[in-house]
């Protein structure tokens, strides 16, 4: 069956652009996660939905950082006014189930870099 | 401040013999710990877990080791195999139950493991 796909694979954009990157996680799954991972550095967590609503979103470094998953099954994390700092790969997880300990299945990444 | 640490970036070990990966937690509310492994242009992949309640899970080659008075975990790998190179993370965990409430896993910085043929 079909993992969790993100999109694009590769971003470039220069400083101050605004970028939109694309989750589709399993089919069924309830919870979805965001990870931000720099480079030497293991994932950090961003946000979690459970279903559409964002229970959890301590982990967004600014509010230049928003996240949606209006219906429950594709997310967008859009980065407004990017910054330098903001060049990473971004995970995204879902899993079954609506708690941590269950496994997350994450996807490939994004990898953005903001020249 | 690092909640999940591994202090090693890096380890080499001959096909056959054992690998084994260390991981160092501090908060306490951590009750339960998870090994991902990691390959180039992919994501993480679950490898193993543990809960707080044990002290030892195995599945096949890979054993992972809890010590709580010590707050540490170990992943064991027997015996290691080429495929096996890649970076493993530890990652831990606060159960809903325990009043801690985290939907969040909390990573350490990986450890990249090369098993030589």
């Amino acid at each position: 069956g079909a993992g969790v796909s993100q999109s694009p694979r590769y971003k470039v954009a220069k400083r101050g652009q605004d970028v939109a990157l694309r989750c589709d996680p399993i089919s069924g799954h309830v919870s979805l996660f965001w990870y931000q991972q720099a480079l030497g550095q293991g994932p950090e967590f961003l946000t979690y939905f459970q279903n559409e609503a964002q229970l959890d979103k301590s982990g967004l470094p600014s509010d230049r950082f928003f996240a949606e998953r209006p219906e429950g099954s594709v997310s967008t994390l859009k980065i407004q006014r990017t910054q330098q700092e903001d060049s990473a790969v971004y995970l995204c997880a879902s899993s079954l189930q609506e708690y941590s300990y269950n496994e997350q299945f994450f996807g490939p990444g994004t990898r953005l870099t903001v020249l | 401040d690092q909640q999940v640490k591994q202090n090693s970036p890096s380890l080499s070990v001959q096909e056959g013999r054992i690998s084994i990966l260390n991981c160092d937690y501090t908060n306490s509310m951590f009750d339960y710990f998870l090994w991902y492994k990691k390959y180039p242009a992919e994501g993480p992949t679950f490898l193993i877990s543990i809960s707080s309640i044990k002290d030892k899970n195995e599945d096949g080659r890979f054993t992972v080791f809890l010590n709580k008075s010590a707050k540490h975990l170990s992943l064991h790998i027997v015996p290691s195999q080429p495929g096996d190179s890649a970076v493993y993370f530890c990652a831990a965990s606060a159960s809903f139950y325990s009043g801690a409430g985290s939907y969040q896993l909390t990573f350490g910085k990986g450890t990249k493991l090369s098993v030589i043929p």
